[in-house]
């Protein structure tokens, strides 16, 4: 398995609470990704990184705001969180983008009452 | 309207016969297509990746990319019930290989022994 962790695995947040999800790999890949995975959608790409520091927006990234301050470290935060928000949370990584495979952590389930 | 589209499932398959699974998408320009496999609770893993029109075979598992069609395919053969999940199609449908993926909805399998 690529050396990818995920914490904390399950979240269980109220509305309004800021939410940080925590993203680690070991295996120095350039890009990461961050995925939320609803019943009916599949996976949906919220924000990625192509190095320290850049970051950019994918499909569903409002409410939601990243940080790669470290190679290994991606952080995903959601700033007030809303029940709609609640998902489980996938993140990836991948040595070249493009035509490279993407390897997933074991997500985050993620409860906002 | 949906970029990715699978059909949901159950697909319902008896042990030692062929899954067919498909997936139709609507960007023209799309590259580079997977072929995930989820089990309930699991994060997806990688099957197949093809970029070229035609077939490509890999172990009992063929994915077959038609880009006129706009459609990239499936087949298990053989199929065994730990080939049970949910089958997601992704497509990379930009030209920045920042490898952002677009996940259809995903295929429920069920192989019945």
């Amino acid at each position: 398995d690529a050396g990818i962790t995920q914490s904390p695995r399950h979240k269980v947040t109220e509305t309004g609470t800021p939410v940080t999800l925590r993203c680690h790999q070991t295996e120095n890949h350039r890009y990461m990704y961050w995925y939320r995975q609803d019943p009916g959608h599949g996976l949906r790409l919220i924000h990625y990184s192509y190095g320290v520091k850049d970051t950019d927006k994918g499909e569903v990234s409002d409410g939601y705001s990243v940080s790669r301050s470290k190679t290994e470290d991606f952080l995903l935060t959601l700033e007030s969180a809303t029940s709609s928000q609640t998902s489980v949370y996938f993140c990836a990584i991948s040595n070249s983008g493009g035509e490279e495979t993407q390897y997933f952590g074991p997500g985050t389930r993620l409860l906002v009452l | 309207q949906k970029e990715v589209e699978q059909n949901s499932g159950p697909l319902s398959v008896p042990e030692g016969a062929i899954a067919s699974l498909n997936c139709t998408y609507s960007d023209r320009g799309s590259q580079s297509f997977f072929w995930y496999r989820q089990y309930s609770g699991k994060s997806p893993e990688l099957i197949m990746s093809i970029y070229s029109n035609g077939d490509k075979e890999d172990g009992r598992f063929t994915a077959q990319l038609n880009k006129a069609s706009q459609y990239v395919s499936l087949l298990i053969r053989d199929s065994q019930p730990s080939d049970s999940a949910t089958y997601l199609c992704a497509l990379d449908m930009t030209t920045d290989s920042w490898g952002k993926l677009q996940f259809g909805a995903g295929t429920q399998v069920v192989v019945t022994p």
